[in-house]
C-alpha cells in the first residue's frame, strides 16, 4: 500500500503478558518514529529509527519496552509484561525528508 | 527540554464562526513548527508547517505565522465548517539528527451546524 501500515488495530491483552505491535513504513522512507497516544494526553515519543545509525531510545518509558527495526524496514514494538497503565493507542509514523513525517493509523491497545 | 502548549479543549463553535487555536512552544535553536489534524477514526495528518520565523503556513482554510519573538505558533480559520471537527495537534521537531516531533496535548474541535 501507499501508507503507514499498522498490526494488529486492536489487541486486548491481560496484564502481565507480552504485546508486539507492528509497523510497516512507506517502502524507501530510511526515518521511522513509534509515539504512543494516551487517554487525554498528547502524544508521547517513544522511539525513532534513521537508517542503520543506532536508534534513539531516550523516550521509552521502561525496560519493558523495546524496538526493533528488520533490514531497514518492518518495525516491531514489544511490550513485556503488560501493565494497564501501558493501555493506549501506538502509533508508528515514518519519513524520507525531515519535516514531512507520514503517520499510520495506530494500534490501540487495552491491558485487562 | 523543547516542549508544545496548546490550549485545552473542546472548543465549541458554530458553523462558519472564526477559529483560534493556540499553541505556544519551548525550544532550543530553531524548530520547524507543524500543526497536525486528527479527524474521527483517522490516523494523524500533516496540515500546516514552517520552517522559520515570519513564515506563514497555510491549507484548506487554516492558517498559522511563526512568531519567534512570542514563540507562538496559533492556528486560525476565518469560517469553520461541520467537516473541520477534528483533534488539532501543535508539534515541533528540534534541529537534531532527523528531527523528532515534540506534540502538544491536543485540542478538540466541534462544529455544530
Amino acid at each position: 500500500g501507499a501508507g503507514v501500515s499498522q498490526s494488529p488495530s486492536n489487541k486486548v491483552t491481560e496484564k502481565g503478558k507480552d504485546v508486539e505491535l507492528r509497523c510497516d513504513p512507506i517502502s524507501g522512507h530510511t526515518a521511522l518514529y513509534w509515539y504512543r497516544q494516551s487517554l487525554g494526553q498528547g502524544l508521547e515519543f517513544l522511539i525513532y529509527f534513521q537508517g542503520n545509525s543506532a536508534p534513539d531510545k531516550s523516550g521509552l518509558p521502561s525496560d519493558r519496552f523495546s524496538a526493533e527495526r528488520t533490514g531497514g524496514s518492518v518495525s516491531t514494538l514489544t511490550i513485556q509484561r503488560t501493565q494497564q497503565e501501558d493501555s493506549a493507542v501506538y502509533l508508528c509514523a515514518s519519513s524520507l525528508v525531515p519535516d514531512k513525517a507520514n503517520f499510520g493509523s495506530g494500534t490501540r491497545l487495552t491491558v485487562v | 527540554g523543547d516542549s508544545v502548549t496548546q490550549m485545552e479543549g473542546p472548543v465549541t463553535l458554530s458553523e462558519e464562526a472564526f477559529l483560534t487555536i493556540n499553541c505556544t512552544y519551548t525550544a532550543t535553536g530553531y524548530p520547524s513548527l507543524f500543526w497536525y489534524v486528527q479527524y474521527p477514526g483517522e490516523g494523524l495528518q500533516l496540515l500546516l508547517k514552517a520552517t522559520k520565523a515570519d513564515d506563514k503556513g497555510s491549507n484548506k482554510g487554516f492558517e498559522a505565522t511563526y512568531r519567534k519573538e512570542t514563540t507562538s505558533f496559533h492556528l486560525e480559520k476565518g469560517s469553520v465548517q461541520v467537516s473541520d471537527s477534528a483533534v488539532y495537534f501543535c508539534a515541533l521537531s528540534d534541529q537534531t539528527g532527523f528531527q523528532k516531533l515534540v506534540f502538544g496535548t491536543g485540542t478538540r474541535l466541534l462544529v455544530s451546524p
